[in-house]
């Protein structure tokens, strides 16, 4: 059973272009959870997806950024015109279902580096 | 009334030592507090986790203390290893929804 799968794992993107990050879920998990990581940071909370439904973007920048994930594939988080504060690690957690004492286990992340 | 506070942030440990992180939240709504480890390049990898209608958990070395009263929890890790030195995040969640981090807690076990 592998584990929460994250891909790339480093971006290098130019300012104005286009970013594109996937995660594949752990098998059977249906909820999917994106943060953020700043260098010398804590993981702040970007957005919560079940299949097919935004279930909680608070945390989402209100500009440039938005998140899917499909009734089959993976979960995409995607930043239009990234600008350099956008470069950090991205990491995606997975969930069976949402409970209290249900684990989220995260990927390796993506490192996103805006030249 | 979100936030969760770590501290120190960073910590130097003698190995056989004990490494104790602090946190403190105000959200009286989080019922699941997890300790996170993560590695240089890694994600973050549950450690150890508690519900707060319970004063201490221990698993092997790891012991998370809480006070809910104080609405404060910790992380005590005893005989500390070279191979412990990571960079650890309590949490905080309600619900089974997002978790809230703390700022992180650097720690070195010196051999």
């Amino acid at each position: 059973n592998a584990g929460v799968m994250q891909n790339p794992r480093h971006l290098v993107r130019r300012r104005g272009q286009e970013a594109r990050l996937r995660c594949s879920p752990m098998k059977g998990h249906s909820h999917v959870y994106w943060y953020r990581q700043l260098p010398e940071e804590g993981l702040k909370f970007m957005v919560y997806l079940q299949k097919e439904n935004i279930i909680d973007e608070s945390g989402m920048p209100k500009e440039r950024f938005s998140a899917e994930f499909p009734k089959e594939g993976p979960s995409i988080l995607r930043i239009q015109q990234v600008v350099r504060g956008d470069s950090a690690a991205y990491f995606c957690a997975s969930s069976v279902r949402q409970g209290a004492d249900t684990e989220a286990f995260f990927g390796q992340g993506t490192r996103l580096t805006v030249v | 009334q979100q936030q969760v506070k770590q501290s120190p942030q960073s910590l130097i440990v003698q190995k056989g030592g004990i490494s104790i992180i602090n946190c403190a939240y105000e959200n009286t709504a989080f019922d699941y507090f997890p300790w996170y480890q993560q590695f240089p390049g890694k994600g973050p990898a549950l450690l150890i986790a508690i519900r707060p209608d319970v004063s201490e958990k221990k698993e092997g070395r790891f012991t998370i203390s809480f006070n809910k009263s104080a609405k404060q929890f910790s992380l005590h890790i005893m005989d500390s290893q070279p191979g412990d030195s990571a960079t650890y995040f309590c949490a905080a969640r309600t619900g089974g929804s997002r978790l809230t981090f703390g700022e992180g807690t650097q720690l070195t076990v010196n051999p």
